[in-house]
């Protein structure tokens, strides 16, 4: 069994500020990682995913993420925010084992740019 | 660019009545998932379903849901008999078999069960 576990519900940060919103995972077996963003009254939109290879992925919107599998980690990063990244943003793993394993999420965090 | 469909957006039933939520997945896909968040929680993993049957399900399905794909491009939830409970955002998914592995979300309905 999977599980993830995001550090921060909200995170309130001023527009053109470095943002990072924390995520570890715990499981039992490799797994693919992702970041998931959800804008007011929208679905779920994929901003990046972490499936092998370098550690450090970059995704949509600029934001980037990194990998550290020591510490179970897949924190996401952007260097400057805009008004328009104000959303929820939830880390989400799978198993490697099988195609088409579900998604285990996170909690969410509410990233809120003020200008 | 081809997206997930869902219908209604937003839907209110009286306890005790059935409900069918109604997705068109991605038309090249081949797994397609339910999820579920209640306000103020995390997104939880209903069912998945591939090749015309359930590959996956979560304890959170029990005998009052199903699922059906009745004409090759409808995907459908039905709960049996509506619980207070089961009010929550229901997302529908879908994944190409080689895709790199990313499940494409629908916008979501919303379920009100009074």
């Amino acid at each position: 069994a999977q599980s993830v576990t995001q550090l921060d519900s909200q995170v309130p940060v001023f527009e053109e500020a470095p943002v990072e919103l924390r995520c570890n995972y715990s499981s039992s077996v490799s797994v693919y990682l992702f970041w998931y963003v959800q804008y007011p009254n929208q679905g779920l939109q994929l901003l990046l995913k972490y499936l092998s290879g370098s550690t450090l992925v970059k995704g949509i919107n600029g934001f980037e993420a990194e990998f550290n599998k020591s510490q179970t980690s897949f924190h996401l990063r952007k260097p400057s925010v805009h008004i328009s990244d104000t959303a929820e943003y939830f880390c989400a793993v799978s198993p490697k084992k099988t195609s088409g394993s579900r998604l285990t999420f996170g909690e969410g965090t509410q990233l809120t740019v003020n200008p | 660019e081809p997206e997930v469909t869902q219908t209604p957006s937003h839907q209110v039933t009286q306890m005790g009545q059935e409900v069918i939520l109604r997705c068109v997945p991605i038309s090249n896909h081949l797994y397609f998932y339910w999820y579920r968040q209640i306000l103020g929680q995390k997104v939880e993993f209903l069912v998945s379903f591939y090749n015309n049957e359930i590959s996956e399900k979560s304890e959170i399905f029990d005998d009052q849901f199903s699922v059906e794909r009745p004409d090759g491009s409808n995907f459908t939830l039905k709960i049996r008999s509506t619980k207070l409970e089961d009010s929550a955002m229901y997302f529908c998914a879908s994944l190409l078999w080689d895709s790199p592995y990313e499940q494409y979300f629908g916008p979501g309905t919303r379920l009100t069960v009074t």
